[in-house]
């Protein structure tokens, strides 16, 4: 069975604060990762699709790093704002295999 | 407009029951799919389609029945509906599976199924 760990489960943060969370994965036949914002009643919506290993992605504030060889990705929140409040997914593809499987995501919740 | 979308958003039927949901994508992508996010609150695939053509089954029992009339639509029959079936069911698309597992997906909002 393909685990797709992410650690913490849930997070609190100050608003202002800098943070990040972790996306453990088995590092071979690695294909893509995906990482998602999901927030409370809506759809899950994509943030990054990396695939190299050392790949960095950015987005506004948002940023994350790919391992590959050691199997993970952070996700890096700059000055965490209450919007950013939503949990977190990561998603991981293997070759030859053509689904995703999503990690239980870490909830995020950015206190004003 | 809405990139991909379901119907109903809430369904709440009894056990035995059979019902649909359906899903509409007007991306233009090939590839659909389903997600069931379980009590643990995975999502987890169901099926897949693309351009019609069934890609990933995943062991779902057979009470589940994935129909794609068209590209843009996958619907998702249940028959038989049982307790355990009550969960949030999630369509989303991508722009070609057979492309590999870059492409990013669009989820749907969402179905919230409750069967008593």
């Amino acid at each position: 069975i393909l685990n797709v760990e992410q650690s913490p489960q849930s997070l609190h943060v100050q608003e202002g604060d800098s943070t990040n969370f972790t996306c453990s994965f088995p590092s071979s036949n690695f294909y893509a990762l995906h990482w998602y914002r999901w927030e409370t009643a809506k759809s899950p919506e994509a943030l990054f699709v990396m695939t190299l290993n050392g790949d960095e992605k950015k987005k506004g504030r948002i940023s994350a790093t790919l391992n590959t060889k050691e199997g993970y990705s952070y996700l890096y929140i700059k000055g965490s704002q209450p919007e950013d409040s939503a949990t977190y997914l990561c998603a991981l593809s293997q070759g030859g295999s053509e689904k995703l499987v999503f990690g239980k995501g870490t909830k995020l919740t950015v206190n004003p | 407009d809405t990139a991909v979308s379901q119907t109903p958003k809430y369904l709440v039927t009894q056990m035995g029951n059979d019902k649909s949901i359906k899903c509409e994508q007007n991306l233009g992508h090939d590839t659909m799919y389903w997600y069931k996010q379980d009590s643990k609150k995975f999502l987890k695939i169901m099926f897949s389609y693309n351009n019609k053509e069934l890609i990933i089954n995943e062991t779902v029992p057979n009470r589940f029945s994935p129909k794609s009339p068209d590209k843009a639509h996958l619907n998702l029959h249940i028959n038989s509906l049982e307790l355990g079936d009550s969960a949030v069911y999630f369509c989303a698309s991508s722009q070609d599976l057979r492309q590999g597992y870059q492409e990013t997906q669009y989820f749907g909002p969402g179905t919230r199924l409750l069967v008593l």
